[in-house]
């Protein structure tokens, strides 16, 4: 298996511009969380679906940002507008249920000039 | 999911046994205890987990407490690839569950 794989890997951008994260969990998961990494704040849990289905997105830090799951083998994570203080790494991960085993992909660094 | 207490950073020389402590005294009777390791800037990393019983695995030892307050992980013998951001969490395994991680224990491994 591939493992999760996540896109682009580095994207650098102005404040206001849209920037979408993209994610493919492993196939058969059904779990898909997604995280951001910063210095300051450390790994902070967004939003995870379940089969597909948002469970819980109370982590997304405003209405700038959005994530949708259309089917199983896809999610994507929005930020419109950007602004400098969404420069972080975020992480994609996912896991079947009924397991504690997350796989995380390797992360997209963003920053936001 | 019960709260977990680590300490921020520890060092262990080379060669010898890394044992990272984790406090979780309000951990319920359906809960697993997890640990992970972050590596530098790479994803997080499953290392094991455990719900009663200690557990051995080729990366690492987990022992728990008879009462499952507190437990260890143990790297029988650290290497230098060890240093990394080691995260206890204690969580069901339910439909819906989150997965949270806190601040975690900086390993150094020194040469």
């Amino acid at each position: 298996d591939a493992g999760v794989i996540q896109s682009p890997r580095h994207e650098v951008t102005e404040m206001g511009q849209e920037v979408t994260l993209r994610c493919k969990p492993i196939s058969g998961h059904n779990s898909l969380f997604w995280y951001r990494q910063t210095m300051m704040r450390g790994l902070e849990l967004l939003i995870y679906f379940n089969n597909n289905v948002p469970i819980d997105d109370s982590g997304m830090p405003e209405d700038r940002f959005s994530a949708k799951m259309p089917n199983a083998s896809f999610s994507t994570l929005k930020i419109q507008p950007s602004e400098p203080r969404d420069s972080a790494v975020y992480f994609c991960a996912s896991k079947a249920t009924g397991t504690g085993e997350l796989f995380f992909g390797e992360g997209s660094r963003l920053t936001v000039l | 999911d019960a709260k977990t207490t680590q300490p921020p950073s520890m060092d262990c020389a080379e060669g010898r046994a890394a044992n990272l402590p984790c406090n979780h005294s309000t951990i319920s009777g359906n809960e697993y205890v997890y640990w992970y390791r972050q590596i530098h800037s790479q994803g997080p990393q499953y290392i094991i987990h455990g719900l009663k019983n200690n557990e051995t695995n080729e990366m690492a030892s987990l022992i728990i407490t008879e009462d499952r307050k507190s437990s260890t992980l143990i790297l029988p013998h650290a290497t230098l690839r060890d240093t990394a951001v080691y995260y206890c969490i204690v969580r069901t395994d339910n439909y819906g569950q989150n997965f949270v991680f806190g601040p975690g224990t900086r390993l150094s491994v020194l040469p």
